[in-house]
């Protein structure tokens, strides 16, 4: 089946740096991935769409300046959170499209396990 | 844009059967997905409805009326390990930037007790 999987699991950070969080399609080409946030006893958020060789589609309310993705390949794609604070303390979630639906439902989106980012 | 609402909290016993609803107001509809969180853990596919009807795999069956908005989970024999959030999921129509992402209501926790 498809996997996708995600780096770090958690990282704790201090308040003003920079993090990057990785999401790569293991066994598939994923030319969209979708970046969410969920906050504690909330549902996922969408952030925004990563589509491969081009620029990211950010959903209203998310600053494209403080949350940069890079979707350089079609198995990985990239969310930094820039100058980070306490607030964007939260989990990261990437899923990814089988383009080409060969591991499973063209439909089916596949999530990462997740990133706890903590800024102290 | 879309509007998702379904119980924030349900509670039931172990054996017996529960029905999570979902309603939707959306302004483009490409498939209505459900999927299982346990806390701290990615979300996990459990179905996926594009046509009026019941879908049923195992003790979990989906059902979706497309004209009334509407969706509900079935799960049945219920177990302990069936205790999680459970999230229903809208995708749009993606027009034009092929996105198709998912929009997601805020999820019914579900404790299942002995």
């Amino acid at each position: 089946g498809a996997v996708v999987s995600q780096h770090p699991s958690w990282v704790i950070c201090k308040s003003g740096t920079s993090v990057k969080i990785e999401c790569r399609s293991l066994d598939f080409q994923a030319t969209t991935m979708f970046w969410y946030r969920q906050f504690p006893k909330q549902s996922l958020m969408l952030m925004a769409t990563s589509n491969e060789g081009s620029k990211a589609t950010y959903e209203q309310g998310v600053e494209k300046d403080k949350f940069l993705i890079n979707h350089a390949s079609l198995t990985l794609s990239t969310l930094t959170v820039t100058s980070a604070h306490p607030e964007d303390s939260s989990f990261y979630i990437c899923s990814a499209r089988d383009r080409d639906g060969t591991s499973g439902p063209s439909y089916e989106q596949y999530f990462g396990p997740g990133t706890r980012l903590t800024v102290t | 844009g879309q509007n998702i609402d379904q119980p924030t909290e349900m509670t039931a016993t172990e054996g017996a059967i529960v029905q999570i609803n979902c309603t939707y107001q959306t302004s483009g509809f490409n498939g209505l997905f459900w999927y299982q969180q346990h806390a701290g853990e990615a979300p996990t596919f459990l179905s996926y409805n594009v046509l009026d009807g019941l879908e049923e795999k195992g003790r979990f069956s989906s059902f979706l009326s497309r004209s009334k908005g509407y969706s509900y989970l079935l799960l049945k024999e219920l177990q302990m390990k069936d205790s999680a959030s459970y999230l229903c999921a809208v995708r749009d129509e993606g027009q034009g930037t092929g996105r198709r992402a998912l929009t997601f209501g805020s999820g019914t926790r579900l404790q299942v007790q002995p």
